[in-house]
């Protein structure tokens, strides 16, 4: 069965910092890749998703996302955090074939950016 | 572009009374659409979806239902509200196309108390 697991709950970074969350995935073969971000009492706002091709995604907001087969990652970065970047940040896959359109999140993690 | 329009923001029900979240879409037709629960300090869920008018699948055993009654409208429903029913309820849209993503609204807030 398809997983995802983002190992930090929270992640504390100094605006202006660069930033690395990670997501790990458990599926039989490659999935699409998603990072979605949630401000508070908000929906969630896709920033970028991998379906093929070039393993570097470029997203929303000057994120970027690699997708690394051999570690089974899909860690989301930003060289340079702004204060406006703090939110909660879900990672998810999505099967391809027979479970299309149903996707699996991580738990997410939230980011705090201090001034 | 789609739109997804979702009501009420914010619901604060007692335990026992019956809920109704509605989920309308704009701008396509004949989308995929999803219920996602998402509990406090907790991922999302998937609760139900849906391929088409009437026709709804259920993720998760649970006293809610849902309900699709037109080709752009997705209801979730229940009976008898408990108090683990409380959580953000966010309604999702997916085209048919294999390579579009998952789409939010911008979610319910449920309060059973």
């Amino acid at each position: 069965a398809q997983s995802v697991t983002q190992p930090d709950i929270h992640i504390t970074v100094s605006e202006g910092a660069s930033l690395e969350l990670r997501c790990n995935y458990s599926y039989g073969a490659t999935p699409y890749l998603f990072w979605y971000v949630q401000s508070p009492g908000q929906g969630l706002q896709l920033l970028l998703k991998y379906f093929s091709g070039d393993t570097l995604v470029q997203g929303i907001k000057g994120f970027e996302a690699e997708f690394k087969r051999s570690q089974s990652s899909f860690n989301l970065r930003k060289p340079s955090v702004h204060w406006s970047d703090a939110a909660e940040y879900f990672c998810a896959v999505e099967g391809r074939g027979s479970t299309l359109g149903r996707l699996y999140f991580g738990r997410g993690t939230q980011l705090t950016v201090w001034p | 572009s789609q739109t997804i329009h979702q009501w009420p923001a914010t619901l604060v029900q007692p335990v026992g009374s019956p809920l109704s979240l509605e989920c309308t879409v704009e701008g396509t037709s004949n989308p995929n659409l999803y219920w996602y629960r998402q509990a406090a300090g907790r991922g999302l869920q998937l609760l139900f979806y849906s391929v088409g008018i009437g026709q709804i699948s259920s993720e998760v055993p649970q006293n809610l239902s849902a309900s699709r009654p037109q080709d752009r409208q997705f209801i979730l429903s229940s009976k008898k509200l408990l108090l683990s029913d409380s959580g953000f309820y966010l309604c999702a849209l997916k085209l048919t196309d294999r390579e579009d993503p998952l789409h939010f609204g911008n979610g319910t807030r449920l309060t059973v108390t």
